[in-house]
């Protein structure tokens, strides 16, 4: 079956403009996660969506970072007004629950370059 | 494209001998821990979970172990083959939360 898919693969903008990243998690997943991977960082927490609501946007790192998730499916990252310290590689995941031992399958990613 | 970092702490063996990749965690009460494997371009893949009510959990080829008492996970791989040279992260979750804390990762070479 298909895994996750995310679109699209890389993004090179100029800094000040509005980048859109979509995820497309396993069909039936019902938890979303949005992760961020900067060089020589590990993985860095963004947003987490259960069916279509975030109960936590803490990981956000500023206003200018927004999310959502429709129909329980599709999810669109948004950065507005891009930055160049917005550069890093945007990983998606999903799984089939949240609470309980069920792993996160991870999508390949979108590698975003602000110029 | 790349997607993991340039200046990760790496190990290097050679093909055939067995691995052992560390990680230290930071919350004493999570509950939850897994070992993600990730190649160049690629998103992270699961290779292993263990919950804090065990300390041991083995898999075809590779070992969990886990030390609460020093907040310690180790992965072990055995008979490292080239195939295994990637980035390994940990990763924690909290008890009744949803969110995963990632290590920052380790590379694995496999000299031939």
């Amino acid at each position: 079956g298909a895994g996750v898919s995310q679109s699209p693969s890389n993004k090179v903008t100029e800094k000040g403009k509005d980048v859109e990243l979509r995820c497309d998690p396993i069909s039936g997943h019902t938890a979303l996660y949005w992760y961020r991977q900067s060089l020589g960082q590990g993985l860095e927490f963004l947003i987490y969506f259960q069916g279509n609501s975030a109960p936590d946007k803490s990981g956000l790192p500023s206003d200018r970072f927004s999310a959502e998730r429709t129909g329980g499916s599709v999810s669109t990252l948004t950065i507005q007004r891009t930055q160049q310290e917005d550069s890093a590689v945007y990983l998606c995941a999903s799984s089939l629950s949240t609470g309980t031992t069920y792993e996160q399958y991870f999508g390949p990613g979108t590698r975003l370059t602000v110029t | 494209g790349e997607s993991v970092g340039l200046h990760l702490p790496t190990l290097s063996v050679q093909e055939g001998d067995n691995s052992i990749i560390n990680c230290a965690y930071s919350n004493s009460a999570s509950d939850y821990f897994i070992w993600y494997k990730q190649e160049s371009g690629k998103g992270p893949q699961f290779i292993i979970d263990i919950r804090s009510n065990m300390d041991k959990r083995q898999g075809q080829r590779v070992t969990v172990l886990l030390n609460k008492t020093v907040k310690h996970l180790s992965l072990q791989i055995a008979a490292t083959q080239p195939g295994d040279s990637a980035v390994y992260f940990c990763a924690e979750r909290g008890p009744g939360t949803y969110k995963y804390i990632f290590g920052t990762g380790t590379r694995l070479k496999v000299l031939a």
